[in-house]
């Protein structure tokens, strides 16, 4: 069936470091939909990307969806602890109303 | 506009008994969709429900069922619980479903003992 990966599992940065997960998909996704949850949260929507190649910011994140539509990612410059959290992606099952999620990145920042 | 909103929000339960989750979507927001979240896991589809029709179903036992009311309000209900069961169940409204936006109640963490 159809899958959404999501890698890494977990990671850790320093304060002002940069951080960056990926989103794969098996199959072609008509969007693709970022969520952050923070701890002991709920997930919130960040943003979707439609477009092939399209390319948005938000301050400090940067959200690319692949050219193939198979793939997507999440940059953040400069994590700041209030980046804390798992961030998820999320595209549609073809043809049905089902919204599949990664498995998340969960991300950590020392002080 | 009022967000998502769920009850009960914890739940303590004992094997073998059931439960019913309620959730208020969005005013406006015709489908609800819910998901089982447990540690370190992702967010697993339960089912999803438009206009009180169930649309989508995951891959869950036949003791989790759902339902819509004319009112767009959604029930959860999971009988003869087992230790597993113990989660977060999250519950997100849209106004169509599909490949919209899903907007995120708080969740009801259910543990059973």
């Amino acid at each position: 069936g159809q899958q959404v990966m999501q890698i890494p599992q977990y990671q850790h940065v320093q304060e002002g470091e940069d951080f960056t997960t990926y989103c794969n998909s098996s199959t072609t996704l008509s969007n693709i939909q970022w969520y952050k949850q923070r701890p002991g949260g709920h997930p919130v929507f960040l943003i979707q990307l439609v477009k092939s190649g399209e390319v948005k910011k938000q301050k400090r994140l940067t959200f690319q969806f692949g050219e193939a539509k198979k793939n997507s990612s999440l940059h953040i410059t400069a994590t700041q602890t209030t980046d804390v959290g798992t961030y998820f992606c999320a595209g549609p099952m073809d043809s049905s109303y089902k919204l599949i999620f990664g498995s998340g990145t969960r991300l950590l920042v020392r002080p | 506009k009022a967000g998502v909103t769920q009850t009960p929000r914890y739940l303590i339960k004992t094997r073998g008994q059931q439960v019913t989750l309620s959730c208020s979507p969005i005013s406006g927001h015709r489908s609800v969709s819910w998901y089982q979240q447990t540690p370190g896991q992702g967010l697993q589809f339960l089912f999803e429900y438009f206009s009180e029709t169930q649309r989508n179903k995951g891959n869950f036992p036949g003791r989790f069922s759902g339902r819509q009311f004319s009112n767009s309000r959604s029930e959860m209900n999971v009988s003869t619980l087992e230790l597993g069961d113990s989660a977060l169940y999250l519950c997100a409204s849209s106004v169509k479903g599909g490949m919209e936006t899903q907007y995120f109640g708080p969740g009801t963490r259910l543990l059973v003992l």
